[in-house]
């Protein structure tokens, strides 16, 4: 079955632990996006990858870190997470060209 | 800078109403835009636009966009308590992979 898997799908834990939310995708998409979203702001982009080895910032990149050492993985790092990242993470794949995104099923993170 | 803005931000109807949801956009060099319905957690795709004036349609929903004014509309006819949910837009420009969205419209369907 083709999906994306995030995994935890629940996280809470202390201000400063590092933490790591793996995505993982069997679709062989070249393009995979990390969102975060909050009650009235909608999904908002924290990184992207259009390829192997290529990542870019999104419109809220800052307290995150991404890598994409093969295609089908791309893991969200908190290298040091405050409460104002508490929110829900989305990671979403998709095929080069004009294409729908397919989505995981959400993390909850909650940082206190 | 590129945003997307939806109307209305929530909405309550009952069975059997028909609404229409709005998605208004300005995007440097647009290439598409879509719409995703999101029930209790992972949204899922709806419908594709990147032609204006062309409906897409998908039993009781319909979307149609408006380049030229920059805007699409989503319309559900016949209500039922299972469209209850959040209804995402987004604007996929050309050259990069952002997909810009909106922040929603939540629909209500009450029985």
């Amino acid at each position: 079955e083709a999906q994306v898997t995030q995994n935890p799908r629940y996280l809470i834990t202390v201000t400063g632990k590092k933490l790591t939310v793996t995505c993982s995708q069997n679709m062989n998409h070249e393009y995979m996006s990390w969102y975060r979203q909050d009650p009235g702001l909608g999904l908002r982009q924290i990184y992207y990858s259009m390829n192997v080895e290529v990542t870019d910032k999104g419109d809220v990149p800052e307290g995150y870190k991404v890598s994409r050492k093969e295609k089908r993985n791309f893991p969200l790092i908190l290298e040091s997470p405050s409460p104002n990242q508490t929110s829900l993470y989305f990671c979403a794949s998709r095929q080069r060209g004009n294409t729908e995104a397919f989505f995981g099923q959400g993390t909850r993170l909650t940082v206190v | 800078e590129d945003k997307v803005v939806q109307s209305p931000l929530s909405l309550v109807v009952h069975e059997g109403d028909t609404v229409t949801l709005n998605c208004s956009y300005e995007v440097t060099n647009f290439r598409s835009l879509l719409w995703y319905k999101q029930e209790k957690k992972a949204p899922t795709f709806l419908f594709m636009l990147t032609s204006s004036g062309i409906e897409k349609k998908s039993g009781r929903l319909s979307s149609i966009l408006d380049k030229k004014e920059l805007f699409s509309i989503l319309n559900i006819t016949a209500t039922q308590t299972g469209d209850s949910a959040i209804y995402l837009c987004a604007v996929e420009a050309r050259g990069n992979n952002d997909m810009r969205f909106g922040a929603g419209t939540r629909l209500t369907v009450k029985p």
